[in-house]
């Protein structure tokens, strides 16, 4: 089976731009979780989508927006970007099935700098 | 309050020794899943082995295993005869009962030297 991917994998953008991330997840699945990583903050959740209905919000501000298609695959949104927008930002993508056993499995990244 | 908590920011070992990550957790809740991720320089998150909070044994995958304490709240990742390859940030993350959010640590930087 093909992994996760994500597109695209390195995006360079100014402040008060916005972006769209886009995150493929592996073929069946249907729960795709979007998470930020920054040196200072660590992994964050931002939110999860299953069956195209959000799920799970972490506590990020409504710049930053999601959905999900009938195919499973998600895109982000992140509007009017500040700096501190800047990140690696990662989907996984997992059955939802399987309850606390349910393993996410994640793509390449897609890297974030706002200049 | 934090959930995950790894104590070690760096660690180095010798290659083809053994190494012990740390990792203790916080919850409440009797049903919970345990993961460990590695993550190389290219950033992504390679998912290594899980623990049950129901599982009567420790998990193990190749050459990792998972010393699993449940009165002491740990989940220790040991690696075996570690390899150059090995280096690279693990994380340990949880998830709780009915919650697909999954909650990682700060994560271990190991550096395996030759």
């Amino acid at each position: 089976k093909a992994g996760v991917t994500q597109t695209p994998r390195y995006l360079i953008k100014t402040r008060g731009q916005q972006v769209t991330l886009s995150c493929s997840p592996i073929s069946g699945h249907r729960s795709v979780s979007w998470y930020q990583q920054t040196p200072g903050q660590g992994l964050q959740f931002l939110f999860e989508y299953f069956s195209e209905t959000q799920r799970n919000k972490g506590n990020f501000p409504g710049r930053f927006s999601g959905r999900q298609f009938s195919n499973s695959r998600s895109e982000m949104n992140v509007s009017t970007l500040e700096l501190g927008d800047s990140a690696l930002y990662l989907c996984a993508s997992s059955t939802r099935l399987a309850g606390v056993t349910d393993t996410q499995y994640f793509g390449p990244g897609t890297r974030l700098t706002v200049l | 309050a934090q959930k995950i908590t790894q104590t070690q920011p760096g660690m180095f070992v010798q290659e083809k020794e053994a190494v012990t990550l740390d990792c203790t957790y916080d919850t409440s809740d009797p049903s919970y899943g345990l993961f460990w991720y590695k993550q190389p320089s290219s950033g992504e998150m390679i998912f290594l082995i899980y623990q049950g909070s129901y599982d009567q044994q420790n998990a193990t995958e190749g050459r990792y295993s998972l010393n699993f304490q449940k009165a002491r709240k740990s989940a220790n990742l040991v690696i075996s005869a570690s390899q150059l390859g090995d280096s690279a940030m693990y994380f340990c993350a949880m998830r709780e009962g009915g919650d697909n959010d999954m909650r990682f640590g700060a994560g271990t930087r190991l550096t395996v030297k030759p």
